[in-house]
């Protein structure tokens, strides 16, 4: 069982478009994190939320605590942004780390 | 300020072997953990550690041992190699207060290991 889905699993965009990519996670949380992990490299955390939402440049994160749902938001997105973005959440009262499998995002200039 | 520091980059070993992955970490963050990295699958949670002297298990720790005897270090052993062990391995800190995981999680670059 997965206790994180992403979807979708792959997404291509055209240089400009907004991306949206979403986790939904059946557990009980005390955080979500977002993390972001180009070709070859390192990761990189990028946001971490325990309600509402969060904003950094040209990237918005939300979360639902009641619907166990977040969404990542690139807006006007770039070739650079081009990488796999994995969400991760933190069990309430456990010291376990579920991650989803990520996103693999490809924007086309 | 070095971040997650994680030693080595690249190994190869042959089945039987033993080795040590290094991980040390400059922020004085009790959280401490090792994840594996395979195609399809995300990363799993191998051992963590919520402070010196304490260690758990993950959801595949089998194969793995782990020690902390500093807040800094967190190395991890494979104790017999097996091909099944090839695989990308993270390491990764976080602050931790009042038991709540509420800060940023730091990674190390990474260790390839290929177990032949």
């Amino acid at each position: 069982k997965n206790e994180v889905e992403q979807s979708p699993q792959n997404l291509t965009a055209q240089e400009g478009e907004f991306i949206t990519i979403n986790c939904s996670y059946s557990v009980g949380i005390s955080a979500l994190h977002w993390l972001q992990q180009h070709p070859g490299g390192g990761i990189v955390s990028l946001f971490m939320l325990s309600s509402g939402k969060k904003k950094h440049g040209r990237l918005i994160a939300t979360i639902n605590i009641q619907e166990k749902h977040s969404s990542l938001h690139i807006t006007a997105s770039h070739p650079r942004d081009s990488a796999v973005y994995i969400c991760a959440v933190f069990q309430t009262g456990a010291n376990n780390l579920f991650f989803g499998t990520g996103t693999r995002l490809t924007v086309i200039p | 300020n070095a971040g997650v520091t994680q030693t080595p980059k690249f190994q190869v070993l042959k089945t039987g072997q033993s080795m040590t992955l290094q991980c040390a970490q400059d922020m004085n963050h009790e959280y401490m953990s090792w994840y594996r990295q395979d195609p399809g699958m995300g990363l799993r949670l191998i051992h963590y550690s919520v402070g010196a002297g304490i260690t758990d298990q993950g959801e595949v720790p089998n194969g793995y041992n782990v020690s902390r005897s500093t807040t800094e270090d967190f190395p991890l052993r494979l104790l017999s190699a097996a091909p099944s062990q090839t695989s990308v391995y993270f390491c990764a800190s976080s602050y931790r207060s009042g038991g709540s995981y509420n800060s940023p999680l730091h990674f190390g670059n990474g260790t390839r290991l290929t177990v032949t």
